[in-house]
């Protein structure tokens, strides 16, 4: 069955406080594995892509791993304006069925 | 800017009235999507378009409809509302299927 667990549900971090949110994915015939920020009452944002696994990408104080079974969103020295939703999804296609399946996502509360 | 767009942004309906949600996008986007997003569940996809003409059930299809007659516009039409459609409702667009996705800003609908 297809499946994408992020963990923790939630988060609290001192400000500057470093950390990691993960994603861990079954999916057949993955097509990527997106990243997305998403504020109370907002629709998500769209932060990375990652194709395949040992790829990363980084932007301010965000980076993001991929691994065949997982990705780490890392979190370096954080500040209030990082609180919020941290949602993953996984694209995949499975006998010409189309897939873009999201994780419930983990709530990131970083206090000043 | 372009920019994806929805409305209306709240809605209150009774059980078992037709129900139309609307989406319009101008980022001249051929994939365009619907999700409910419901706690516990995180984002569920629930119809696609590719193109024109195109359209596609998701994961939780069951009475909910989608047309496409135009690039720029994917409304989603419950037939027969029911109470467990309550949700918040997002629209997205990409360039390509497993793109990035980008997102309205959401619908929420309560159905009494």
């Amino acid at each position: 069955e297809d499946q994408v667990t992020q963990s923790p549900e939630a988060l609290r971090l001192q400000e500057g406080e470093s950390s990691s949110l993960n994603c861990s994915y079954t999916v057949s015939g993955l097509r990527g594995l997106f990243w997305y920020r998403q504020d109370p009452g907002k629709g998500p944002e769209f932060l990375f892509t990652l194709y395949s696994a040992g790829e990363e990408k980084e932007k301010e104080r965000l980076k993001a791993t991929l691994t065949k079974k997982e990705s780490f969103l890392h979190i370096t020295a954080p500040k209030p304006e990082d609180s919020a939703t941290y949602l993953c999804a996984v694209g995949g296609r499975t006998s010409g069925t189309y897939k873009y399946i999201f994780g419930t996502g983990t709530r990131l509360k970083v206090l000043a | 800017d372009a920019e994806i767009t929805q409305s209306p942004r709240h809605k209150i309906t009774e059980t078992g009235r037709q129900v139309t949600l609307a989406c319009h996008q101008t980022w001249n986007h051929n994939n365009m999507f619907w999700y409910r997003q419901d706690l516990g569940h995180g984002l569920r996809l629930i119809h696609y378009s590719y193109g024109v003409q195109d359209t596609n059930k998701g994961e939780v299809s069951d009475g909910y409809s989608v047309s496409r007659s135009n690039t720029e516009d994917l409304p989603l039409t419950l037939e027969s509302a029911a109470s467990s459609q309550t949700s918040v409702y997002f629209c997205a667009s990409s360039e390509r299927g497993y793109n990035e996705q980008f997102f309205g800003p959401g619908t929420r609908l309560t159905v009494l």
